[in-house]
């Protein structure tokens, strides 16, 4: 079955680092891709997504491109903030729709000032 | 205007007993899904209603849970009876078609002694 696998957390890093989050997926056909972020006390929100291969999907300064020959879509930031904190869910959509979804184990990240 | 309510944010219940988890959609919002965290793992899809039909529920674990969602607006997710394995967070979220974005709530923590 389809499968998603991000990087294992917790990450810890300084405020104004580079941040790489690492995703890989195995799927059958061309799901689309997408990055969810959860902040404390908040629900998934929908960072970015990419709907086909090479597409780049972008938001807040976060990019995310979608790999097929690496079947992979990291997510990078170049300069981090504390209000970044949160937690990182990688998923791919399954079926018609984008909206079943399969998601990776999640990514805690902390920003130290 | 509203995001998606779920209710209540925590419960604690003794293995055996029952609880129904309650979640409010954004209003006019046809979809609504619901999926869940079981602890360090991977957030998974348990089922998606259009309106008041179950469109696919092929995530329900067994059949220990039971969702509705009566008139077609608010939904609850009963598990009865609870048994260890179910403690985790229970998401839900809501679309308006099935090509737009899919909105979470902060979900329903449920933890089973």
């Amino acid at each position: 079955g389809n499968s998603v696998t991000q990087m294992e957390g917790p990450v810890t890093l300084s405020e104004e680092a580079f941040l790489t989050i690492n995703c890989t997926y195995t799927a059958t056909g061309y799901p689309s891709l997408f990055w969810y972020v959860q902040y404390p006390g908040e629900g998934l929100q929908l960072l970015l997504k990419a709907t086909k291969a090479d597409d780049k999907g972008s938001n807040k300064g976060f990019e995310a491109t979608y790999r097929k020959e690496t079947t992979s879509f990291h997510l990078e930031k170049g300069s981090v903030q504390v209000s970044d904190s949160a937690v990182y869910f990688c998923a791919l959509s399954e079926g018609w729709g984008a909206q079943k979804l399969v998601f990776g184990q999640g990514t805690r990240l902390t920003i130290n000032p | 205007e509203a995001g998606v309510t779920q209710f209540p944010s925590h419960s604690v219940i003794e293995k055996g007993q029952t609880v129904t988890l309650r979640c409010d959609p954004i209003s006019g919002h046809d979809n609504l899904y619901w999926y869940r965290r079981v602890m360090g793992k991977e957030i998974k899809f348990l089922l998606h209603f259009v309106k008041e039909s179950k469109q696919d529920e092929s995530g329900m674990p067994n059949n220990r849970f039971l969702a509705e969602r009566t008139g077609g607006t608010y939904s609850t997710l009963k598990v009865q009876p609870a048994e260890l394995e179910d403690s985790g967070v229970y998401f839900c979220a809501s679309s308006q078609d099935l090509s737009g974005e899919l909105f979470f709530g902060e979900g329903s923590r449920l933890t089973v002694l």
